[in-house]
C-alpha cells in the first residue's frame, strides 16, 4: 500500500542551526501538508501546499519557515534558525484532489526535532 | 484559520460501554470534515470524510454523524474494547485538528 515516508525520523540540533525536514507524499497526490505536534500539545496545522505553491498557512509558519517541492517527489519543511520552541513532532501528510476538497489525509511517521 | 473545539478532552469508559464524543466548527464556508484516530506513537489513522448536513458514516463499531447548520459532529464507539483507546482528532478544512479526545478503554 502507498505511504508517506519521512526523513529523518529524529534530529538533534543546535538553536539557530537551520533544518530540514523530508517527506516524500504518494506519488499521484497532489495537495501536500505539514503539521507539528509539541509533546503534550495538539496538533497543529502549518502549511499546506498545492501546485507548487502554498496555499494556505498558520500563524506559527512565519519567516524562519519555509516549504518547496525541489524535484517532484520530495516536499520539504526548512527551519532556517531553530528556536528552543520548534522542538516537536513534524508530521507531513498528502491527500489526492478530489476536485471537491474531501480527500483524505495520510500522514507519514513523522520526524522528530529536539533543538538544545 | 478555524477554531476547532472538542469535547471532552478525555473519556475512561469500561469495556463494552458505548461512548459518543463532540467535534464543534464554525459552519459558515464548510466544506468538508475529517475524523481521525490517532494512537500514540502512530501516524493518524483516517475515519470519515463528511461533508454533507445529515451525514451519516459507520466503520464497524465507529460512526459520526454531521451537521453543518450548527457546526457539529458527533462521534459514536459502540462497545468499546480496549484497542479502541486513542486520541479521536476531528479536522474541519483547512483542516485544522481539534485538541482531540483522548479515550482509554478499560477491560
Amino acid at each position: 500500500e502507498p505511504e508517506v515516508t519521512q526523513t529523518p525520523s529524529h534530529q538533534v540540533t543546535q538553536m539557530g542551526q537551520e533544518v530540514i525536514l523530508r517527506c516524500v507524499p504518494i506519488s499521484n497526490h497532489l495537495y501536500f501538508y505539514w503539521y507539528r505536534q509539541i509533546l503534550g500539545q495538539k496538533v497543529e496545522f502549518l502549511v499546506s501546499f498545492y501546485n507548487n505553491e502554498i496555499s494556505e498557512k498558520s500563524e506559527i509558519f512565519d519567516d524562519q519557515f519555509s516549504v518547496e517541492r525541489p524535484d517532484g517527489s520530495n516536499f520539504t519543511l526548512k527551519i532556517r534558525s531553530t528556536k528552543l520552541e520548534d522542538s516537536a513532532m513534524y508530521f507531513c501528510a498528502s491527500s489526492e484532489w478530489t476536485g471537491s476538497r474531501t480527500g483524505e489525509l495520510f500522514f507519514g511517521e513523522g520526524s522528530r526535532l529536539t533543538v538544545l | 484559520i478555524l477554531n476547532v473545539e472538542q469535547s471532552p478532552q478525555s473519556l475512561h469508559v469500561q469495556e463494552g460501554d458505548s461512548t459518543n464524543f463532540t467535534c464543534s466548527f464554525p459552519s459558515s464556508n464548510f466544506y468538508a470534515l475529517h475524523w481521525y484516530r490517532w494512537e500514540t506513537a502512530k501516524s493518524p489513522e483516517a475515519l470519515f470524510v463528511m461533508t454533507l448536513n445529515g451525514d451519516e458514516k459507520k466503520k464497524g463499531r465507529i460512526s459520526a454523524t454531521l451537521n453543518t447548520k450548527e457546526g457539529y459532529s458527533y462521534l459514536y464507539i459502540k462497545g468499546s474494547q480496549p484497542e479502541d483507546s486513542a486520541t479521536y482528532l476531528c479536522a474541519p478544512l483547512p483542516l485544522v485538528f481539534g485538541k482531540g479526545t483522548r479515550l482509554s478503554v478499560i477491560a
